[in-house]
């Protein structure tokens, strides 16, 4: 089992829409986590933290759910420019080498 | 303040090549850390150096892959002999203390294509 996994998708999703993203990891010391956005052919960077109590920034919120290991992205009234592919991003308290990317959810804005 | 600059950022080699990846970290950064990133697949952890060290190679496959981070000059990912399979696209990031997740800083990529 992989230790962070996500669908890959892709989402269609039309303008204006919400969607979300789930992401499961296997790894029950997993410590800190992170979304990363990366457009087609372009380096990760890095879109919001993920913290215990749920956080939230503009359209975007994420949660963490300890109890059944998984995370989630939320977006709100999508738009064009947030297609992409959005990486779930797993690892232990400052162990860098236990830092484990998800393959990655494409998402398609449609107009 | 120039970010992580990696070069080239396309290169072509024909099997049994060398190819030599080179990284230069963002200012003030003394950690850096190699990723590869197969056609559809997710961003693999490679080798965490910092300079003169090797920290963690794990990530390394066993053989022909190499990398370096002197004292002097960018950090260089080296593939000897490639393959076919070895065509990917090979992130650098680097951060100013160890991997926290919201420190770490990509490079845009060298994309490796090995006909």
């Amino acid at each position: 089992r992989k230790e962070v996994e996500q669908d890959p998708g892709p989402f269609n999703v039309p303008e204006g829409a919400t969607v979300a993203f789930n992401c499961t990891y296997s790894n029950s010391a997993s410590q800190s986590f992170f979304w990363y956005r990366q457009d087609c052919r372009k380096e990760p960077k890095l879109l919001m933290s993920v913290y215990s109590s749920g956080n939230e920034d503009g359209r975007f919120t994420a949660q963490l759910n300890r109890a059944s290991q998984y995370i989630s992205l939320l977006i709100r009234d999508s738009k064009l420019s947030d297609s992409a592919t959005y990486l779930c991003v797993g690892g232990d308290s400052g162990g860098y080498q236990k830092v484990t990317f998800g393959i990655g959810t494409k998402l398609q804005v449609i107009p | 303040n120039a970010g992580v600059m990696q070069n080239p950022r396309h290169l072509v080699r024909r099997r049994g090549q060398e190819a030599r990846l080179r990284c230069s970290p963002m200012k003030g950064h003394s950690h850096v850390y190699w990723y590869r990133q197969l056609p559809e697949e997710g961003l693999k952890f490679m080798v965490y150096l910092q300079k003169e060290n090797i920290i963690d190679e794990s990530g390394m496959p066993k053989e022909r892959f190499s990398a370096e981070f002197p004292k002097e000059g960018p950090s260089i990912l080296r593939i000897q002999q490639v393959v076919r399979g070895d065509s990917a696209a090979y992130f650098c990031a680097s951060s100013d203390n160890r991997f926290s997740g919201n420190t770490i800083y990509f490079g845009e990529g060298s994309w490796l294509t090995v006909v």
